[in-house]
């Protein structure tokens, strides 16, 4: 069965960087393009990045880009974010979820890993 | 400017059923959407994608409880035979090239 489990969170201070994993398994994992999702406490969710099956096309939400870079290693079936300039209101838990198929069918987040915390405080 | 819009909240009786929004934003009433499930302490679960013409495929395991429709703009998840395990967030969740977008939620209170 697919699973998605995200890893390397932890307490980081202002301005620290902190870089996430999430190792994929249950399907082809090259197949398919790949998210970053985060939820600040009591709120919403919201989506950060993506990236293409090969790696070679992303894009970014306005409120992490420049900061935050995703990236994917399809021999490992690894999923990785790294964050960088860190600011208190990145407290979140991240999760990683499926997107689409190399081809754009389906549809994004039809599975999704666990979470991971991250806390930005001095 | 593509955005999703949800009642913040909503109840209903145990045994009951609800039926919960999504509304899509201008030049976007055509869109597809996915519904999520989120119980309280968990990660989110997708439950379906529904169609502009109410068609819809659910997620692995999901109930028949649960299905969904549209009219116009809006997209429509109703949960039947309302259980305690059903009180949640609810979020709807669009797509676009380069874009993802959720709608703010809507926590249902099973009563």
């Amino acid at each position: 069965q697919v699973q998605l489990v995200e890893s390397g969170g932890g307490l980081v201070k202002p301005g620290g960087s902190l870089r996430l994993s999430c190792a994929a398994s249950g399907f082809t994992f090259s197949d398919y393009y790949m998210s970053w999702i985060r939820q600040a406490p009591g709120k919403g969710l919201e989506w950060l990045s993506y990236i293409s099956s090969t790696g070679s096309y992303t894009n970014d939400a306005d409120s992490v880009k420049g900061r935050f870079t995703i990236s994917r290693d399809n021999a490992k079936k690894s999923l990785y974010l790294q964050m960088n300039s860190l600011r208190a209101e990145d407290t979140a838990v991240y999760y990683c979820a499926r997107d689409q198929e190399y081809d754009s069918s389906g549809q994004p987040f039809d599975y999704w890993g666990q979470g991971t915390l991250v806390t930005v405080s001095s | 400017q593509l955005v999703l819009t949800q009642s913040p909240s909503a109840s209903a009786s145990l045994g009951a059923s609800v039926k919960l929004t999504c509304t899509l934003s201008s030049g976007h009433s055509t869109d597809a959407i996915a519904w999520h499930q989120q119980q309280p302490e968990k990660g989110p679960r997708y439950l379906m994608k529904l169609n502009r013409d109410g068609s819809h495929s659910k997620g692995d395991g999901i109930p028949d409880r649960f299905s969904g429709s549209s009219s116009g703009a809006e997209r429509y998840l109703t949960i039947s035979s309302l259980q305690s395990e059903d009180d949640a967030d609810y979020y709807c969740q669009t797509w676009g090239t380069g874009i993802r977008v959720f709608g703010g939620g809507t926590k249902l209170t099973v009563l």
